[in-house]
């Protein structure tokens, strides 16, 4: 079975804080993606992965950077934390393209406070 | 107007009743649909996957596709307290290399 682990389960940080989020996958999976998760809002992609040290623009990356060194870590920047970064943060992990029946293997999420 | 449309909910309902979730979008080039469960403080998880239309059975589940009203439905058959979960539907196009998601159900199944 895929495994996405992410480091936290729970983080409290206070603003202008620079935060790390960091997930690991254990099947080596070529692409990775940071969600958060909002309600009313759903899952919405704030940055993606489809190589060691490639990364692409998600829906929402504003405030956010990303870091991909080796091909099982994908890591999640927030350079100066915000309350408005307060969220579910969810890494996931695929084998191939999204439209190639190749289902994302999610971890199990950081909840992420900024006060 | 978002690209994936589904209704928050929450739905609640009795033990065994059928249970019928919904999600259309507006992107024509959309051919591969999910549809993904999520419990409780866990991450989302795949539950089933259908390409371009038709209907796909999955002992209790059924994935429908409905290309030409841009609609997807998820039906649940004699459903069960462990089916509680939020549901969300995903779609991409062909060659995307990311999905876009509906903003997910919650459903409550009653004993």
């Amino acid at each position: 079975d895929v495994k996405v682990t992410q480091s936290s389960r729970y983080l409290v940080k206070r603003t202008g804080e620079k935060v790390f989020l960091e997930c690991v996958q254990d099947m080596d999976h070529e692409n990775m993606f940071w969600y958060r998760q909002d309600p009313g809002l759903g899952l919405r992609l704030i940055y993606f992965s489809y190589d060691v040290k490639m990364k692409e623009k998600g829906d929402i990356p504003e405030g956010y950077s990303v870091s991909r060194e080796k091909k099982e870590r994908f890591s999640l920047i927030l350079e100066s934390a915000s309350t408005n970064q307060t969220s579910m943060y969810l890494c996931a992990s695929s084998l191939y393209r999204a439209s190639d029946n190749s289902p994302l293997h999610f971890g199990n999420g950081t909840r992420l406070t900024v006060t | 107007q978002k690209e994936v449309e589904q209704d928050p909910g929450p739905l609640s309902v009795p033990e065994g009743a059928i249970v019928s979730l919904n999600c259309t979008y507006s992107n024509s080039a959309f051919q591969y649909f999910m549809w993904y469960r999520q419990y409780s403080r866990k991450g989302p998880e795949l539950l089933m996957y259908t390409y371009s239309s038709g209907n796909k059975e999955d002992g209790r589940f059924t994935a429908q596709v409905d290309k030409s009203s841009k609609y997807i439905s998820l039906f649940i058959r004699d459903s069960q307290p462990s089916d509680s979960a939020t549901y969300l539907c995903a779609m991409s196009a062909e060659g995307a290399q990311k999905l876009v998601f509906g903003q997910g159900t919650r459903l409550t199944i009653n004993p």
